[in-house]
């Protein structure tokens, strides 16, 4: 069964300062991996997607994450948080069962950003 | 492309009573997932559908239930409502039997029962 780690259920951070939030996976099978965001009363948007062709993923917004098959890890980073950024971040694996990919999330990190 | 949409985006009812929730997914998509969200739980996986059968069903009691029509719109009932089913409803929608394809999610409903 796969499931999803994410530690820290707060993250704090200046503007202009580096953004990391760590996951890790669990996964019998090589995983499909996913960062989501969620604002206040929103659902997820996706910020990216690991499909195995590269091990460092781009997403929008200037956030990336390594996939890290050693480490069993997909971290996301920024280089420079901006005050917008602050929301709350999920992880989340997907492999297949039972015909469907259904992905498990982590419990989720919120990022806040200081002035 | 039109996203996700659910309805209503907020709710608010009396114990012991039902509610329906309603996602239309994007154009195309043919499975549609729930989820509830809580602070406590975080995002818990409902059920998906898929060409109006149900393929998956997540850890929920059989208060819970859902459908999906024809045209992959999909609803879900609560009955018998519990004050501990207060909490924000994800619908999600993505394209078949793709490994890694994300799910696009709706804004959610935001069911508070008293």
């Amino acid at each position: 069964a796969q499931s999803v780690t994410q530690l820290g259920s707060h993250v704090s951070v200046s503007e202009g300062a580096l953004v990391l939030l760590r996951c890790n996976y669990s996964s019998s099978v090589p995983p499909y991996l996913f960062w989501y965001v969620q604002y206040p009363n929103q659902g997820l948007q996706l910020l990216l997607k690991y499909t195995s062709a590269a091990t460092l993923v781009k997403g929008i917004n200037d956030f990336e994450a390594e996939f890290k098959k050693s480490e069993t890890s997909f971290h996301l980073t920024k280089p420079s948080a901006h005050m917008s950024d602050a929301a709350e971040y999920f992880c989340a694996v997907s492999e297949r069962a039972g015909g469907s990919y259904i992905p498990t999330f982590g419990r989720g990190t919120s990022l806040i950003v200081h002035p | 492309k039109a996203g996700v949409t659910q309805t209503p985006r907020y709710l608010i009812k009396t114990r012991g009573q039902q509610v329906t929730l309603s996602c239309s997914p994007i154009s195309g998509h043919r499975s549609v997932s729930w989820y509830q969200q809580t602070p406590g739980q975080g995002l818990q996986f409902l059920f998906e559908y898929f060409s109006e059968t149900q393929r998956n069903k997540g850890n929920f009691p059989g208060r819970f239930s859902g459908r999906q029509f024809s045209n992959s719109r999909s609803e879900m009932n609560v009955s018998t409502l519990e004050l501990g089913d207060s909490a924000l409803y994800l619908c999600a929608s993505s394209e078949w039997d793709r490994s890694n394809t994300e799910a696009f999610f709706g804004q959610g409903t935001r069911l508070t029962v008293v």
